[in-house]
C-alpha cells in the first residue's frame, strides 16, 4: 500500500536556526498537505500543494511539491519557540476516495 | 461553529470493556473520519464516512465500528477493549471531494486507556 515517509523524526534545534523536514511517498500523489500539531493538542492544517514543482511561503515557512510529485518538503527559516511541534505531511493519491495518507512526522524541538 | 466536537476527553477502560466515543461536527462537511495516534506516531485511519449512511474501512479497523446516520456525528464503537486499543482517537471532517482534497479538520482527541 502507499507509504508517505518523513525525516527527521526529531530535530532539536536553537532559536534562530532554520528547519527543514522531507517527506516521500511510495508513489505519485495527485496533492499533498502539511499539518501541524503543537504539544497535547490535535492536527491543524498548514497548507496544500497541487502542481509539480509548486512552492507556497507562508512568512517563515517554506513550502515545496517535488517535480515527479512523489516529495516534499517544509523549511522554517529562524525558528521560534511557538514553531514548537510535530509536523506531519499528509499525500492524497487520488481516485474516489478522499483518504489521505498521513506521514509519520517530524518532531521539532527549540531551545530559547 | 463550534467546529469538530469529540466526547470524552478522558477514558479508562478496563480489558473486555465496550464504550463509544462521540463526534459532531457543525460545519455541514460530507466527509469524515476517526483516526487514533500511538505515543510519538503518526495517524492511522481505522474508519471513514462519505456522507450519511456510507462507511468505509480505513488502515486499521479492526476491533472497531462505525455508524453515520446523520451528516452530522460519527460514533466509534470499540467492542471488548483490549490494551493495544491505548491510544489518542481523533475524529475529522472536510468537504466532499470531488476534486482535489480539501483540508481536514481535527476534533480535540479522546485518550483512551485500557488496562
Amino acid at each position: 500500500g502507499q507509504q508517505v515517509m518523513q525525516i527527521p523524526q526529531y530535530q532539536h534545534v536553537q532559536e534562530g536556526e532554520d528547519f527543514t523536514t522531507y517527506c516521500n511517498s511510495s508513489t505519485t500523489l495527485s496533492n499533498i498537505q502539511w499539518y501541524k500539531q503543537r504539544p497535547g493538542g490535535h492536527p491543524v492544517f498548514l497548507i496544500q500543494l497541487v502542481k509539480s514543482g509548486e512552492v507556497k511561503k507562508q512568512k517563515r515557512l517554506t513550502f515545496q511539491f517535488g517535480e515527479a510529485k512523489k516529495n516534499s518538503s517544509l523549511h522554517i527559516t529562524a525558528t521560534q519557540t511557538t514553531d514548537v511541534g510535530t509536523y506531519f505531511c499528509a499525500g492524497w493519491s487520488g481516485g474516489a476516495t478522499n483518504k489521505l495518507i498521513f506521514g509519520t512526522g517530524t518532531l521539532l524541538a527549540v531551545q530559547p | 461553529n463550534a467546529g469538530v466536537t469529540q466526547t470524552p476527553k478522558f477514558r479508562i477502560l478496563k480489558i473486555g470493556q465496550s464504550m463509544t466515543l462521540q463526534c459532531t461536527q457543525d460545519m455541514n462537511h460530507n466527509y469524515m473520519y476517526w483516526y487514533r495516534q500511538d505515543p510519538g506516531m503518526g495517524l492511522k485511519l481505522i474508519y471513514y464516512s462519505v456522507g450519511a449512511g456510507i462507511t468505509d474501512k480505513g488502515e486499521v479497523p479492526n476491533g472497531y465500528n462505525v455508524s453515520r446516520s446523520t451528516t452530522e456525528d460519527f460514533p466509534l464503537r470499540l467492542e471488548l477493549a483490549a490494551p493495544s486499543q491505548t491510544s489518542v482517537y481523533f475524529c475529522a471532517s472536510s468537504y466532499s471531494a470531488d476534486r482535489p482534497t480539501y483540508e481536514q479538520y481535527f476534533g480535540p482527541g479522546t485518550r483512551l486507556t485500557v488496562t
